[in-house]
Parts: C-alpha cells; structure tokens; sequence
C-alpha cells in the first residue's frame, strides 16, 4: 500500500537559516511525488512536483528512489515560507496519498 | 481551465442532525475525487475517494459516507452527526490517466463545528 511519512510536525528555524522538510514515502511502483503548501487562511495548493525538477520560491526537492525520499530543501528561509506542507504521492490513476504534514515557522 | 466548488465555507450543526456537504468540478471529465478531513496534529486524513460515477473507496471507518451521483459531483454525508465529526473537510479532485494531471487540485473546504 501506498504509505507518506512525514517526521516532524513542526519546524522551527530562523530567517535565512537553511530549511529541509523530510518526507519518506513506501511504494512498489514508480510513484510521482509532490509537495503541496498551505499558507494561513489559504487554499492548499501544489508547491512542485519530481516530474517537473524546477525550483518553486526557492524550494527544490530531490526524488531519492534508494532511500526512499523526497525532501523539500530551502538554502535560505524567509518569513513567507512559514505554512504547512505535505507531501504527497499518486500513481496513475490511483488516489492521492498525502502525509501527516509538517508546520514550518520561520522566526523573524 | 479547471475549477473545484466546495459549500458551504461553514457550518454549524447540532449532534443528530443530518449532514450534507457538496463538490462540483467544472472543465474536466472523469476526474478522481476526493474527501479528505484536515486535523490540527494529524494532517490530511483521507475519507473518501471516487474514481467514477457510483464507485466510492471509504478509507477509514466513521460515521460518514460519500456518494457520486454525477460524473462531477461529490457529496459527503452524515444522517446523524457526532460531536467528533467536527473539523476541516476539503474535496479535491485529480486526472485520472497516468502521467496526466496527476496533481491535486483542492476546494476552498468546509469548516464543519456540530455541537
């Protein structure tokens, strides 16, 4: 079965400090990753995908097929960042399979 | 383009009553449809999902169910409400071909408080 873990509840760093967001996932196929953001009193919605390999407000993330994971790095976090993030995973047409999500509180 | 409809925003409803929430999506067909309750602490729980008209997946047990009774239609239902079917209920919907649209896109969701 399709399983997302995601570690850590909350995450605390300070502005401009480096930001990583771990998410480990469990499938026997190939799954497409994704990491979605929801801001405070915002719709959640896609912040990237593996597919994709693009940098989305400085956020990229790597799809480790060996370990497993998909982390969401940031080198430099700012106030905006702070949100609650999810990690996801679909393959095909099968459902969507979300994480327990991880709050990210940038200090100012 | 694509859109998802979700009502209402909230909600108030006491313990017993029925419960009836709706989802529609616009420009697209044959989508894969979605509950979900988003939990303080426990992220994005998966209620339901539909891949067709009448085909509902139930996740977990509870005191709720879904139905589909159109191809872009979705709708979450209680006939008697529990004070713990309180929370932040969210539909989304996906494509349903590999490598297309995989991605979801969510409703605005529904901020349900049955007392």
């Amino acid at each position: 079965a399709q399983r997302v873990t995601q570690p850590e509840k909350l995450l605390s760093v300070f502005k401009g400090a480096p930001v990583e967001l771990k998410c480990n996932y469990s499938y026997s196929g190939s799954p497409e990753l994704f990491w979605y953001v929801q801001y405070s009193r915002q719709r959640l919605q896609l912040l990237l995908r593996h597919i994709s390999r693009e940098s989305i407000k400085g956020f990229t993330a790597d799809l480790n097929k060996g370990e497993t994971s998909f982390h969401l790095k940031k080198p430099f976090a700012q106030e905006e960042d702070s949100a609650m993030y999810y990690c996801a995973l679909k393959q095909g047409y099968q459902k969507v399979t979300f994480g327990t999500g991880t709050k990210l509180q940038v200090i100012p | 383009s694509q859109t998802i409809h979700q009502w209402p925003a909230t909600l108030v409803q006491p313990v017993g009553s029925p419960l009836s929430l709706e989802c529609t999506v616009e420009g697209t067909s044959n989508p894969n449809l979605y509950w979900y309750r988003q939990a303080a602490g426990r992220g994005l729980q998966l209620l339901f999902y539909s891949v067709g008209i009448g085909q509902i997946s139930s996740e977990v047990p509870q005191n709720l169910s879904a139905s589909r009774p159109q191809d872009r239609q979705f709708i979450l239902s209680s006939k008697k409400l529990l004070l713990s079917d309180s929370g932040f209920y969210l539909c989304a919907w996906s494509g349903d071909r590999d490598g297309e649209q995989n991605e979801a896109f969510f409703g605005q969701g529904t901020r349900l408080t049955v007392v």
